[in-house]
């Protein structure tokens, strides 16, 4: 079975540093895709990137970026400059493309990130 | 920009009644999905549903749980009996298609709690 593991429960960073989130996740399947959603105190589920997996470059959207290591099985997302508006729980979610309609995203325990004036 | 919303944003209901959330997808989208997440713990995938029929479902889904798009704008998910551990933020997701790299779309969630 799939699985993806955040192992940083709580982070915080100073205003206009550079964070990094980390996640792990567990597949015998080649071909997948890895998401970094954003929760803010709204509760509302954003997605902040998004990652294939047979694409050997790093996803960048903005301030956002991931670090893929496809055989480490490492999905870490780096937030440069980091805003108050970055304050949020960050997931991290896998998804297998499999045969059929079948799209479920599978969830990593999430990461609280506090960002610091 | 077209969103997905959610009603009730909070619904408390007692033990063994039933409850409809409702959820109102984005409108060219084909895909839809609930998700739970228990206070503290992982958002769960629940079920996913295409083509007027349930594509895929979880062992949490289980026959307390019934999912329909009555018309075509909402998309429920019935529960007959609630549980004490029930009580979570449900969401709903659509996604315009199934592929992966077609983004699921969020909703903004309802918390149900049940006494």
């Amino acid at each position: 079975a799939q699985t993806v593991t955040q192992s940083q429960p709580e982070m915080s960073v100073q205003e206009a540093e550079t964070v990094t989130l980390s996640c792990t996740y567990d597949t015998s399947e080649s071909n997948y895709y890895l998401f970094w959603y954003k929760q803010p105190p709204s509760r509302q589920m954003i997605l902040v990137i998004r990652q294939e997996a047979y694409k050997q470059q790093n996803a960048t959207e903005n301030r956002f970026s991931v670090n893929f290591q496809k055989a480490a099985k490492s999905f870490s997302l780096k937030i440069s400059d980091s805003q108050l508006g970055d304050t949020a729980m960050y997931f991290c979610a896998f998804m297998t493309p499999l045969a059929g309609n079948n799209r479920k995203l599978i969830w990593g325990l999430g990461t609280s990130l506090a960002v610091n004036p | 920009e077209p969103e997905v919303t959610q009603t009730p944003s909070h619904q408390v209901t007692q033990m063994g009644q039933e409850v409809i959330l409702r959820c109102v997808p984005i409108s060219n989208h084909l895909y839809f999905y609930w998700y739970r997440q228990i206070l503290g713990q992982k958002v769960e995938f629940l079920v996913s549903f295409y083509n007027n029929e349930i594509s895929e479902k979880s062992e949490i889904f289980d026959d307390q749980f019934s999912v329909e798009r009555p018309d075509g704008s909402n998309f429920t998910l019935k529960i007959r009996s609630t549980k004490l551990e029930d009580s979570a933020m449900y969401f709903c997701a659509s996604s315009e298609e199934g592929g992966p790299s077609n983004e699921q779309f969020f909703g903004p969630g309802t918390r149900l709690t049940v006494l």
